[in-house]
């Protein structure tokens, strides 16, 4: 099944303690991007990456890092975590070549709790 | 910077009306426009996806229309249920992201 995986699906941490929450599609899609979700701001994007290696920031990067070492992968990291990082995080990829005919599939999200 | 705007915000309804959820779009440059669906806490499922070039897309009770030059789109539901109860959002597809609109909550009552 053609699909984007997220995990966890939910993580409580500490202020400080770093994380990553991994993402992975099964779909050859070059390009992948990070969003987070609140109440009251709707969806921003974080980081995007148009295909293995190359990454650039989106709306609200601070505090976050990326990384596309294989094209299948790309792993959202807080280096140090803070209450203000406490949202609904989605994946998502799509096929970036084909005339954009397909859209965006999203992940199922993580939600992240920083105490 | 494009910004996607969806009216209404909420919308409560009873069961079996038939109706209609906007959005609209201030940068008629986009590749595609996608509406998609979420339960509360949950992730997003793709509804339907609009190519640039075309002007509607349907899917069983779901049918979106894009007018591109005026920057907006519409999501119309049949006979609407009680299982229809999410928020939908519509998204435009730029150079390098997708943009979202605030959403519409729905309620359909039964």
């Amino acid at each position: 099944e053609a699909q984007v995986t997220q995990n966890p699906r939910y993580l409580i941490t500490v202020t400080g303690k770093k994380l990553t929450v991994t993402c992975s599609q099964n779909m050859n899609h070059e390009y992948m991007s990070w969003y987070r979700q609140d109440p009251g701001l709707g969806l921003r994007q974080i980081y995007y990456s148009m295909n293995v290696e190359v990454t650039d920031k989106g709306d609200v990067p601070e505090g976050y890092k990326v990384s596309r070492k294989e094209k299948r992968n790309f792993p959202l990291i807080l280096e140090s975590p803070s209450p203000n990082q406490t949202s609904l995080y989605f994946c998502a990829s799509s096929p970036f070549g084909g005339g954009r005919n397909y859209g965006y599939t999203f992940g199922s999200g993580t939600r992240l709790t920083v105490v | 910077k494009q910004e996607v705007t969806q009216i209404p915000a909420a919308l409560s309804v009873p069961e079996g009306e038939n109706l209609v959820l906007n959005c609209s779009f201030t940068d008629s440059a986009i590749y595609n426009l996608q509406w998609f669906r979420q339960d509360p806490g949950k992730g997003l499922t793709s509804l339907l996806l609009i190519q640039s070039s075309q002007r509607e897309q349907t899917s069983g009770r779901l049918n979106a229309s894009l007018d591109k030059s005026s920057g907006r789109s519409t999501l119309y539901i049949a006979a609407s249920q009680p299982g229809d109860s999410a928020t939908y959002l519509c998204a435009v597809e730029g150079a390098r992201m997708l943009t979202f609109g605030g959403g519409t909550r729905l309620m359909v009552k039964p």
